[in-house]
């Protein structure tokens, strides 16, 4: 069955740097979504990435979905201690199953 | 909010005792789903219901008994859980003409310990 892997599982960055998030899917995604979910709260909808090569912003993230619809990764410039949490990406297949979603990146930023 | 509203949000049971999570959503979607996150595997997909109609079963132990009366409300029945079952439980719902690969909108969880 499809599988979605992500990577790292843990970043710790001082306040300012970049961070980013792979995803990878074993097979053909249909479109790719990405979640936040901060400390003691539950996954949120950030975006979702359809067509092949597609790059989309949102301040400082920036979301790429790959040309062969089978990774995804999420980017931030200069992190802030807002943006603590685990990023969660989830794949969907044309399969008619429900979403995959992978293990989550839990990204700590320190001041 | 999201609009997708459970209850308890904490729970401590025993491993005798049954209780039961619930799960509404005021968006009008037609899919809803329960997941298991702790520690060691994060968001793991138990159930899916489509339309009142249960679509995925991810071998769930038979511990764990959902119901779906509607397309608005789902259940989670818990009896003689384990210690291990101890987690957050979420409940999502999606709509919309993509189905079950739709955004999905996530409850606040119920948080459970098994004692």
């Amino acid at each position: 069955g499809q599988q979605v892997m992500q990577i790292p599982q843990y970043q710790h960055v001082q306040e300012g740097e970049d961070f980013t998030t792979y995803c990878n899917s074993s097979t053909t995604l249909s479109n790719i979504q990405w979640y936040k979910q901060r400390p003691g709260g539950h996954p949120v909808f950030l975006i979702q990435l359809v067509k092949s090569g597609e790059v989309k912003k949102q301040k400082r993230l920036t979301f790429q979905f790959g040309e062969a619809k089978k990774n995804s990764s999420l980017h931030i410039t200069a992190t802030q201690t807002t943006d603590v949490g685990t990023y969660f990406c989830a794949g969907a297949s044309n399969s008619g199953y429900a979403l995959n979603f992978g293990k989550g990146t839990s990204l700590l930023v320190t001041p | 909010e999201t609009g997708v509203t459970q209850t308890p949000r904490h729970l401590v049971m025993g491993m005798t005792n049954k209780k039961s999570l619930k799960c509404e959503q005021h968006l009008g979607h037609n899919a809803m789903y329960w997941y298991k996150q702790s520690a060691k595997k994060p968001l793991e997909l138990m159930f899916v219901y489509n339309f009142k109609e249960q679509t995925e079963n991810n071998s769930v132990p038979s511990r764990f008994s959902p119901e779906c009366p509607n397309s608005s409300h789902l259940f989670l029945h818990l009896h003689t859980l384990q210690p291990e079952d101890s987690a957050l439980y979420l409940c999502a719902s999606s709509g919309g003409l993509a189905g079950l690969t739709d955004t999905q909108y996530f409850g606040p969880g119920t948080r459970l310990t098994v004692l």
